[in-house]
């Protein structure tokens, strides 16, 4: 079975440009979720769909951070404009089913991330 | 708020040696899993153990959910085995329900 995929692997930009990251999750897997890890510390949530729809992006940074999952498989997550404190590694995971759901189901699977650097 | 700490947050090992991750949260839990961050920083899954005991080869982990604590237990460590372990816990009274992740253990097994 294949893993959730993500590309590119590294970016680096200079600050005020723009930059984005793609996903393709776990076949069949109805939820997928962007994190930020910044060096040193764990996965902070983003973002979270369930199929095509928004379950919660409580923590997206909205002023300058978009994402969307128009068909329900992959994803995009943007950046615009990029400030340095962006600079960390934007991870992707996916789950069959949402967080709040009892049993395996919300089992979350990573895919290798992109590390960002913005100059 | 919701909080889950990690403990050691360095940890240094012989090869052959064995040791104990601890992992604390602070209210009872839907999910909690453990992962291995390796060096080229892919997360890999060790661990669905929001309660009781499961082993894998070398990894078992225990969860005490009535207690707020989990444990990763490594037997017989390998250089592989270097890198971040992070507990990730979903809370039951999390109305945001997402998965809120330790600051992590720094593991080193030296040869």
């Amino acid at each position: 079975e294949a893993g959730v995929a993500q590309s590119p692997r590294y970016k680096i930009i200079e600050k005020r440009q723009s930059v984005a990251f793609w996903c393709n999750p776990i076949s069949g897997h109805a939820t997928l979720y962007w994190y930020q890890q910044i060096l040193g510390q764990g996965p902070k949530l983003l973002i979270q769909f369930q199929n095509n729809g928004v379950v919660d992006d409580s923590q997206l940074p909205k002023d300058r951070f978009s994402a969307e999952r128009l068909k329900g498989v992959d994803s995009t997550l943007k950046i615009q404009p990029a400030k340095l404190e962006d600079s960390a590694v934007y991870l992707c995971a996916s789950s069959l089913s949402k967080t709040g759901t009892s049993g395996r189901r919300g089992e979350q699977f990573f895919g290798p991330g992109t590390r960002l650097t913005v100059l | 708020g919701i909080q889950v700490e990690q403990s050691p947050p360095d940890l240094i090992l012989q090869e052959g040696a064995n040791s104990t991750l601890r992992c604390n949260f602070s209210d009872s839990v839907n999910n909690l899993q453990w992962f291995h961050q390796n060096p080229w920083g892919q997360l890999i899954n060790l661990f669905y153990i929001p309660s009781g005991t499961k082993q894998n080869g070398r990894l078992s982990a225990t969860t005490v959910a009535t207690e707020r604590y989990s444990l990763l237990y490594i037997s017989s460590s390998q250089t592989t085995d270097s890198g971040v372990y992070f507990c990730a816990v979903e809370l039951l009274n999390n109305a945001g329900n997402m998965l809120t992740f330790g600051g992590g253990t720094r593991l080193m097994v030296k040869p």
